[in-house]
């Protein structure tokens, strides 16, 4: 198993752009998540999915926008980057929630995206 | 909704010495619990989690933490600490249902005194 798969690593991108990044995960994972990562703020939550078809906001959603068209995949896409999403993108994959060994299963992260918004 | 804080943002010990690393978390049900650890430069990894058995849990690298309800504490401690921990802990909380977020906390950096 690849786990979960992450890209790019790096990016640079001008006021404006729009841009994608992707993630993907070979688990048949259920739950899928995007986090960004700002020093001292730990890893807040931009939106996550519980299934294909299926989305939802985290903490900080505006300026982004997600799809999950299948369970393998759930890219984030940026429609017009700013200065302020200068940040290192995770992607994240887990089993849903549910009753027994389900219970609060671990969360499996990508390498991470960092992003440079100029 | 659910939420955890980190009551301290940085933590100093010597090595050798115990580890306390605080967290504090709100949920209506009951929560799953997790500490991940991240080294610089590097991506997370789990080092234990709490999902409603044994209050008390033993994680990798010698680091345990133990549920309580009634303080709505999920606290990180480490008998003696090594120069390897020096890194950021994140605790996290996730909610009872299957549409649960996951949410982090602020994080807390571990430093190690020589």
């Amino acid at each position: 198993n690849a786990g979960v798969t992450q890209t790019p690593k790096f990016q640079v991108l001008k006021t404006g752009q729009s841009m994608t990044l992707q993630c993907a995960q070979d688990m048949n994972h259920e739950y899928m998540s995007w986090y960004r990562q700002d020093p001292g703020m730990g890893l807040r939550l931009i939106h996550y999915s519980v299934g294909a078809g299926i989305t939802d906001q985290g903490e900080v959603p505006n300026g982004y926008n997600v799809s999950r068209s299948t369970t393998e995949d759930f890219p984030l896409r940026l429609l017009s980057a700013a200065p302020s999403q200068t940040s290192v993108y995770f992607c994240a994959s887990s089993h849903k929630l549910g009753q027994g060994l389900m219970k609060g299963d671990t969360q499996y992260f990508g390498p991470g995206t960092r992003l440079t918004v100029l | 909704a659910q939420s955890v804080t980190q009551l301290d943002s940085h933590v100093s010990v010597s090595e050798g010495t115990p580890v306390l690393l605080r967290c504090n978390y709100s949920s209506s049900y009951s929560p799953s619990l997790f500490w991940y650890v991240q080294h610089p430069n590097k991506g997370l990894q789990l080092l234990l989690k709490y999902t409603s058995a044994a209050t008390l849990v033993k994680g990798i690298n010698g680091f345990e933490a133990e549920f309580k309800k009634s303080e709505t504490s999920f606290h990180l401690t480490k008998p003696s600490a090594h120069m390897s921990d020096a890194a950021e802990y994140f605790c996290v909380v996730r909610g009872y249902s299957s549409a649960s977020k996951i949410i982090f906390g602020s994080g807390t950096r571990l430093s190690i005194r020589p």
